[in-house]
């Protein structure tokens, strides 16, 4: 089953707008959240990433909110460009492990 | 500097062959992961190879095998096609120690079974 849900699976923003990307998830021993960016044709490639013990981590325009006792996460990405337009995914994964548990993914579209 | 190179970039093959798929890691990663992406999907996590020993297992059958060479490239074997193989195949590289945090993808295998 999917360890981590994420939503909504498409958005469209105009540019300079804000897309919010939420993610959920259940196996508290997950202590590494990622968000990957992907092109088309392309491997995802890591954006921002962030661990529990932190509530918020921005860089650049891109800011990861935590929410331990919720079991959430999202991704904000500030004054949003048409190259922005892309699939994101986040994930999980804990320091025990070797492997990734990927959400379903979101693609957005920045209109000019 | 080298990233993670796959090859060949698209293939496709006929259901029941086999199909062999190739990833060099990233100059200086030792470990080698392979994901499924199926369209419109996040990817999934097939097995872990580091010395050359498959590390971890994902929910995939056994038609689903792999190899890791001295040089740390690997290879991703998939025996009896099924459509339902179809999938842009990812191979992440990554330096044990770090682990997941130090993955890098490559930009994939188009598989398309007919």
């Amino acid at each position: 089953q999917q360890q981590v849900k994420q939503s909504p699976q498409s958005l469209i923003v105009q540019k300079g707008g804000i897309p919010i990307i939420n993610c959920a998830y259940e196996n508290t021993a997950f202590d590494y959240f990622p968000w990957y960016q992907q092109f088309p044709g392309k491997g995802p490639a890591l954006l921002i990433a962030i661990r529990p013990d932190v509530s918020e981590k921005k860089e650049g325009r891109f800011t990861i909110s935590f929410n331990k006792s919720a079991k959430q996460f999202s991704l904000h990405i500030m004054d949003s460009q048409p190259g922005d337009s892309a699939t994101y995914f986040c994930a999980a994964s804990n320091s025990n492990d070797y492997k990734l548990s990927f959400g379903a993914g979101t693609t957005v579209t920045v209109r000019a | 500097d080298a990233g993670v190179t796959q090859s060949p970039t698209h293939l496709i093959k006929t259901r029941g062959q086999q199909v062999t798929l190739r990833c060099s890691p990233k100059s200086g990663h030792d470990t080698v992961s392979w994901y499924q992406q199926a369209l419109g999907q996040g990817p999934q996590f097939i097995f872990q190879y580091y010395e050359e020993e498959e590390r971890q297992r994902g929910n995939f059958p056994d038609r689903f095998s792999g190899h890791q060479y001295p040089n740390y490239s690997s290879e991703l074997n998939v025996n009896a096609l099924l459509l339902g193989d179809s999938a842009l195949y990812l191979c992440a590289s990554s330096l044990a120690g770090f682990g997941v945090p130090s993955y890098t993808f490559g930009s994939g295998t188009r598989l398309t079974v007919v």
